[in-house]
């Protein structure tokens, strides 16, 4: 069966320090891979998605980034971050044709 | 993506059946209806999606207006473990494969369950 690991659950950072978020996929190939962020009280927002290794589409202008070294592994990182970057990050992957997606169990990020 | 509308917050009692509506008047003939549920603290999951006919699985049933403009999603009997964000969302099939995991989700209907 499929399953996602998403760490760590929660992280507490300072302003302007480095971020990198590891989300991995098991159980399935080439599968679509995307990276939303809710903020508190908000709905999700997706950041990235990529439908390959180093093929990665940024849905809004932002100060992360994020990377696709492996087929079922999706990098979310910044090199200093805001505090408007806080928030509960999630990743998620689906198969194309599918509809379904599938996401991990987050993590709560907060920049002080 | 045509966009949904949902009550902020619903409540329910425990054991009893809630109907949680959601308004898409602007729906196209290949979007798809599919609601997801957050529980606290928690990614979103996938509950049921449909097209045109009424949908049942073991989580929940999804009714369909003829019109296809508003849809309900049923849970037969609420548990507190239900309580949780439910969003209605609306994805297009003929947007291609790499775009359909691209779920734009609005702000949901908050679900209370009293025991």
């Amino acid at each position: 069966s499929q399953t996602i690991h998403q760490w760590p659950a929660t992280l507490v950072q300072p302003v302007g320090s480095p971020l990198s978020l590891e989300c991995t996929v098991e159980g399935t190939s080439n599968p679509n891979l995307y990276w939303y962020r809710q903020a508190a009280g908000r709905g999700l927002q997706l950041l990235f998605y990529s439908i390959g290794i180093d093929q990665i589409s940024s849905e809004v202008p932002q100060n992360l980034s994020a990377s696709r070294p492996q087929d079922r592994q999706f990098i979310l990182s910044s090199k200093k971050l805001l505090l408007s970057d806080s928030g509960f990050y999630l990743c998620a992957w689906s198969v194309g044709g599918n509809g379904e997606l599938f996401f991990g169990s987050g993590t709560q990020l907060s920049v002080l | 993506d045509a966009k949904t509308t949902q009550p902020n917050s619903m409540e329910s009692n425990e054991e009893e059946p809630v109907h949680l509506p959601c308004n898409h008047s602007t729906i196209s003939g290949t979007d798809y209806i599919h609601w997801y549920r957050q529980l606290p603290s928690q990614g979103p999951e996938y509950v049921i999606h449909g097209l045109t006919s009424n949908v049942n699985n073991r989580m929940a049933s999804l009714a369909i207006a003829e019109d296809r403009k508003s849809s309900t999603l049923i849970l037969h009997r609420a548990t507190l473990r239900d309580a949780a964000v439910y969003y209605c969302i609306l994805r297009d099939l003929n947007a291609g494969g790499t775009s359909y995991g691209k779920l734009t989700f609005g702000q949901g209907t908050i679900l209370t369950v009293h025991p």
